[in-house]
């Protein structure tokens, strides 16, 4: 298995632009994570998916931000309208139900 | 609430001697707990798990403790290489994993 494949691996926008990063999680697995690192803040979760559907969004950080599921093998994390304060590596993983997280090899995102 | 913290921000260590790094965790419910190592420009990278029904787990020279009395997680490194240089990251997890900022190992020649 290829792992989990992220991508871009590194954009580079301007404050207000919409950013869409994409993951491709390992088959079969029924869990799927975004999390963001930043240096102060180290890696916080986001939201995860179990099946599919969104379970946890509480570390979100406001309506800028959403992500979708729509099937076992791809998820998006959008971001919109950007801001300089979301430049980070965002991180997607997934599991099986139960053991580690994989994670890929992240999406360093620079707004301008 | 749910938390990790790590005590120390950095670790240097001298090659062939070994290291321990520390973790702590808030939340009672947490039944699984992870040490991650992450390289520079990569993802974290799974090293060693243990459930709370055990206390000692060990690995290829690694071996993690858990005291649930007092909410303590350390990762223990035989004989540090300077391969061994790297951030490492405890999670806990009931469900979702919970990360700490991470520790800086720096392996000194």
């Amino acid at each position: 298995d290829a792992g989990v494949i992220q991508s871009p691996r590194h954009e580079v926008t301007e404050m207000g632009q919409e950013v869409t990063l994409r993951c491709k999680p390992i088959s079969g697995h029924d869990y799927l994570f975004w999390y963001r690192q930043t240096m102060m803040r180290g890696l916080e979760l986001l939201i995860y998916f179990n099946n599919n559907v969104p379970i946890d969004d509480s570390g979100m950080p406001e309506d800028r931000f959403s992500a979708k599921m729509p099937n076992a093998s791809f998820s998006t994390l959008k971001i919109q309208p950007s801001e300089p304060r979301d430049s980070a590596v965002y991180f997607c993983a997934s599991k099986q139900n139960t053991g580690e997280l994989f994670f890929g090899e992240g999406s360093r995102l620079t707004v301008l | 609430g749910e938390s990790v913290g790590l005590h120390l921000p950095t670790l240097s260590v001298q090659e062939g001697d070994n290291s321990i790094i520390n973790c702590a965790y808030s939340n009672s419910a947490s039944d699984y707990f992870i040490w991650y190592k992450q390289e520079s420009g990569k993802g974290p990278q799974f090293i060693i798990d243990i459930r709370s029904n055990m206390d000692k787990r060990q690995g290829q020279r690694v071996t993690v403790l858990l005291n649930k009395t007092v909410k303590h997680l350390s990762l223990q490194i035989a004989a540090t290489q300077p391969g061994d240089s790297a951030v490492y990251f405890c999670a806990e997890s009931p469900v979702k994993y919970i990360f700490g900022t991470g520790t800086r190992l720096k392996v000194l020649a």
